[in-house]
């Protein structure tokens, strides 16, 4: 299995701040890499598909980037709504695996 | 608006078998191109693929899981099923049915997920 770490497992950041968290595989997976949302008691929400692309809704504050091994997902000015745990997702072969996540929390 | 809705019981004992169902709405489990998969969390915990199925009925399964999955599809429902068998207390989780395009595609559509607890 292809193996996915985060980092930082967690993050204290403020309204307007610019956050970036890390994610990389153990083995090259091209830009096979999603990015999620979870909020507490919720179920994930996917916001980037193949590493840069944003899903549809999504605003656009939330951007990603990389290719092969080492990914980032970027938010560009922090809002209230998304203080939440973020989890990087490998579709590049079976079985797609995720990252441990990154709980962003309010500083 | 696609929807996905899990049921099941929120109980199961030790070494019972775990069945849920996903329930689609807004759209065809016949559709080409799609997969439909189940996907668990455990409390407090992150999140692991179990399996997917295409409406032909072909699956693939996670290698950690596959002796003890089965996931099957009823098009003239719109459902899809989750069975588990030989469940211990490291199966108790939120179970989650998702669709995604092709293997190679995220999970664009979720439910809300169900609590299986696994309990004498």
């Amino acid at each position: 299995d292809i193996q996915m770490t985060q980092s930082p497992s967690s993050l204290s950041a403020s309204v307007g701040d610019r956050v970036t968290i890390t994610c990389r595989a153990s083995q090259s997976i091209s830009s096979y890499l999603n990015w999620y949302q979870q909020k507490p008691g919720k179920a994930p929400k996917l916001l980037i598909y193949a590493a840069s692309s944003l899903q549809s809704g999504v605003p656009s504050r939330f951007s990603g980037s990389g290719s092969g091994t080492d990914f980032t997902l970027t938010i560009s000015s922090l809002q209230p709504e998304d203080f939440a745990t973020y989890y990087c997702q490998q579709s590049y072969s079976t079985p797609p695996t995720f990252g441990q996540g990154t709980r962003l929390e309010i500083k | 608006q696609l929807q996905l809705q899990e049921s099941g019981p929120g109980l199961v004992k030790p070494s019972e078998t775990l069945s849920l169902t996903c329930t689609v709405s807004g759209g065809s489990i016949s559709s080409s191109s799609y997969y439909w998969g189940w996907i668990r969390q455990p409390p407090g915990k992150g999140l692991e693929w179990i399996g997917s199925i295409y409406y032909s009925g072909s699956t693939y399964y996670n290698p950690s899981l596959k002796s003890r999955v089965t996931i099957s599809v009823d098009t003239s429902k719109n459902q899809f099923s989750l069975k588990l068998s030989s469940v211990t207390a490291a199966d108790t989780a939120v179970y989650y049915c998702a669709r995604h395009r092709e293997p190679q595609f995220p999970f664009d559509y979720w439910g809300q997920g169900t609590l299986v607890t696994v309990s004498s």
